[in-house]
């Protein structure tokens, strides 16, 4: 699969340090959101979640932070590596159905 | 377990024609989502079954698209005629039924279509 390309807000970093990606979600009332991320050619790969009644979440060299006040998601990316390099999508439930509403992504590049 | 397997990988194809889009889900996974994505739009639900029965179709932009799902392990995406603003990537993926909603959320590798 081809990621959405020419319009994406792209973030590039040097291999090794930190990436921040944000994502603006709104509907006040979800509960749930999700990190994917979308390699060329491939489809969307779950990363990390995080519930509602949590702030922070931790996994393997990612965190997500969330921010319910101002309905802001974050994923952190510690040291970030070429194979980091993708396209990330925040992704949340629809109201009243079990399915997933993706944003509109962001590109990550690393420099090596 | 060699997860969501979709056919065919690239089609292209002529205005006017029908394109079936298949896709295998995870043995196990009771639920089963078509989404496309494209450059304007994004990744867009189109339609989603559970236990083989359609749920919510309200994302198929038109009647020109109709979606099946004869059993537990099979579904097909059928544009029939298919114009060129049907280009797109064309994802399926597969749940647990019970599972967390995106948690056992598994996307196939896509078909990318082609309509000239």
């Amino acid at each position: 699969g081809e990621n959405v390309g020419l319009h994406l807000p792209t973030l590039s970093v040097q291999e090794g340090d930190n990436s921040i990606i944000n994502c603006a979600y709104s509907n006040s009332a979800s509960d749930y959101f999700i990190w994917y991320k979308q390699e060329s050619g491939k489809g969307p790969q779950f990363i990390i979640d995080i519930r509602s009644n949590m702030d922070k979440r931790q996994g393997q060299r990612v965190t997500v932070l969330l921010n319910k006040t101002v309905k802001h998601l974050s994923l952190q990316i510690a040291a970030t590596q070429p194979g980091d390099s993708a396209v990330y999508f925040c992704a949340e439930p629809y109201t009243g159905r079990r399915a997933l509403t993706f944003g509109s992504g962001t590109r990550l590049q690393v420099q090596p | 377990d060699a997860g969501v397997i979709q056919s065919p990988r690239h089609e292209v194809t002529e205005m006017g024609q029908e394109v079936t889009l298949r896709c295998k889900p995870i043995s196990g996974h009771n639920s089963l989502f078509w989404y496309r994505q494209t450059m304007m739009r994004g990744l867009e639900l189109l339609i989603y079954f559970n236990n083989n029965v359609p749920i919510d179709d309200s994302g198929m932009p038109e009647d020109r698209f109709s979606a099946k799902m004869p059993n537990a392990s099979f579904s097909t995406l059928k544009i029939q005629p298919s114009e060129p603003r049907d280009s797109a990537v064309y994802f399926c993926a597969s749940s647990p039924e019970g599972a967390d909603t995106g948690h056992g959320y598994t996307f196939g590798s896509g078909t990318r279509l082609t309509v000239v």
